[in-house]
């Protein structure tokens, strides 16, 4: 286990289309965050779990947008009908719980829409 | 809400020369501090936090409380220094999600 791993790395996809990206974390981890981030700004927080459970949700955070964590290891974001202004990196952190631990990131999953 | 602003988007120095990058913060709780690197190709990763009161690779970074600021400064800089660097603030309780500023691009010139 070498890090966070995300996949796929880059995506590009026509406006209207449904994408799905999957996030690995360091496999002790039972904290995990979905970040975006889009050009000139810094990472912006989507949501995250707690081993399973979904407990906290960004008001960017959309309902063309759906995050699971289905048993507490990897995690997936959807998004449906994409659009032009999804275009972003998303990033995804995982770290230990308790005591602002460290979050390590993955290498991102680079969204283009069309 | 919470918000973390990094004045320079870029800031370039020569090699040797001292470098501060600025951060302030916008927070009603106790606020925990970090510093995250992002070197070209690489992934996002933790330079330093106040809690810690550590010096890496020459970086230090003080919570000053009265000013709400957290600035990053190094002595002599490196070119291997150049880099995007992201103050962030981590939320009390629940989460502890991430804010982050927008990032200020350093390049340490030859």
């Amino acid at each position: 286990d070498t890090g966070v791993s995300q996949d796929p790395r880059h995506k590009i996809t026509k406006r209207g289309q449904n994408v799905t990206f999957r996030c690995d974390p360091i496999s002790e981890h039972n904290r995990l965050y979905w970040y975006r981030q889009t050009l000139g700004q810094g990472p912006e927080f989507l949501t995250y779990f707690q081993n399973e459970a979904q407990l906290e949700k960004s008001r960017l955070l959309s309902d063309r947008f759906s995050a699971e964590r289905p048993k507490g290891s990897f995690s997936t974001l959807e998004i449906q009908r994409t659009e032009q202004g999804d275009s972003a990196m998303y990033l995804c952190a995982s770290s230990l719980t308790g005591g602002h631990l460290e979050q390590f990131f993955g290498p991102g999953t680079r969204l283009t829409v069309l | 809400a919470q918000r973390v602003t990094q004045p320079e988007k870029l800031l370039s120095v020569f090699k040797g020369a001292p470098v501060e990058l600025k951060c302030n913060y916008s927070y009603s709780g106790s606020p925990e501090l970090f510093w995250y690197v992002q070197y070209s190709r690489q992934r996002l990763q933790l330079l330093l936090r106040h809690i810690s009161r550590e010096s890496i690779k020459g970086f230090t970074a003080d919570l000053n409380k009265g000013e709400t600021s957290f600035h990053l400064k190094k002595p002599f800089a490196q070119e291997e220094d150049s880099a995007m660097y992201y103050c962030a603030l981590s939320t009390q309780g629940g989460s502890e999600k991430l804010v982050f500023g927008k990032g200020t691009k350093l390049t340490v010139n030859p």
